[in-house]
């Protein structure tokens, strides 16, 4: 157990709405990193951080921005929520110091409707 | 852009069959990582296999990393009801170094 949690679990909010994630950890660990979760399409990277006030862009981050003001939370923000951005967030770790190529602790994700 | 696809997507299957999951690739990855994933959780971390030609095994997994460090296989032997869940490989790519993930196989196994 990696000691990760996500707030909230469940979120139904309307398009045009802003919306904000938050993922936390106990254990402070450096890397943290947004995926979001489709049908069909695995898990794909939003955005990630290496260090607090540290983040960079992942395969899908338009629309979403990001920011990690302490090392136990990286909060996941969508400016203005669309319906293509329903989908399942998880939350992840990495416990080494390699960048992104350790393996991954998942948190149990949010699961995002937007209408 | 390296894309890694997983093979089936989709498999049902009866206790005590035995089972394969591909991932392949074009491109070289420096590892690949195998989790399993049940409804409304996250991903769990299985595996990792480093070196071509790599096997391990775990009870009655066993996960093998090409010569060539460009595809994986997950073989499940006597598959099980508690083995029903997403699998998913991830490799470690070339480019910053970021996980890559298949888009999954899920599995069903029905008692």
């Amino acid at each position: 157990d990696a000691g990760i949690t996500q707030s909230p679990r469940h979120k139904v909010t309307e398009t045009g709405t802003p919306v904000t994630l938050r993922c936390h950890q106990t254990e402070n660990h450096r890397y943290m990193y947004w995926y979001r979760q489709d049908p069909g399409h695995g898990l794909r990277l939003i955005h990630y951080s290496y260090g607090v006030k540290d983040t960079d862009k992942g395969e899908v981050s338009d629309g979403y921005s990001v920011s990690r003001s302490k090392t136990e939370d990286f909060l996941l923000t969508l400016e203005s929520a669309t319906s293509s951005q329903t989908s399942v967030y998880f939350c992840a770790i990495s416990l080494g110091q390699l960048r992104t190529a350790d393996e991954q602790y998942f948190g149990p994700g949010t699961r995002l409707t937007v209408t | 852009t390296q894309l890694l696809e997983q093979s089936p997507q989709f498999l049902s299957i009866q206790e005590g069959e035995n089972l394969t999951v591909y991932c392949n690739s074009s491109s070289v990855f420096s590892s690949l990582q195998w989790y399993r994933q049940e409804p409304g959780e996250g991903p769990v971390l299985l595996v990792t296999v480093v070196t071509g030609g790599e096997v391990k095994k775990l009870k009655r997994l066993t996960f093998q990393f090409g010569d060539a460090r460009k595809d994986s296989s997950l073989h499940i032997t006597a598959a099980q009801p508690g083995d029903t869940g997403l699998y998913l490989c991830a490799g470690v790519s070339n480019q910053g170094g970021k996980l890559i993930f298949g888009q999954g196989t899920e599995l069903s196994v029905k008692p």
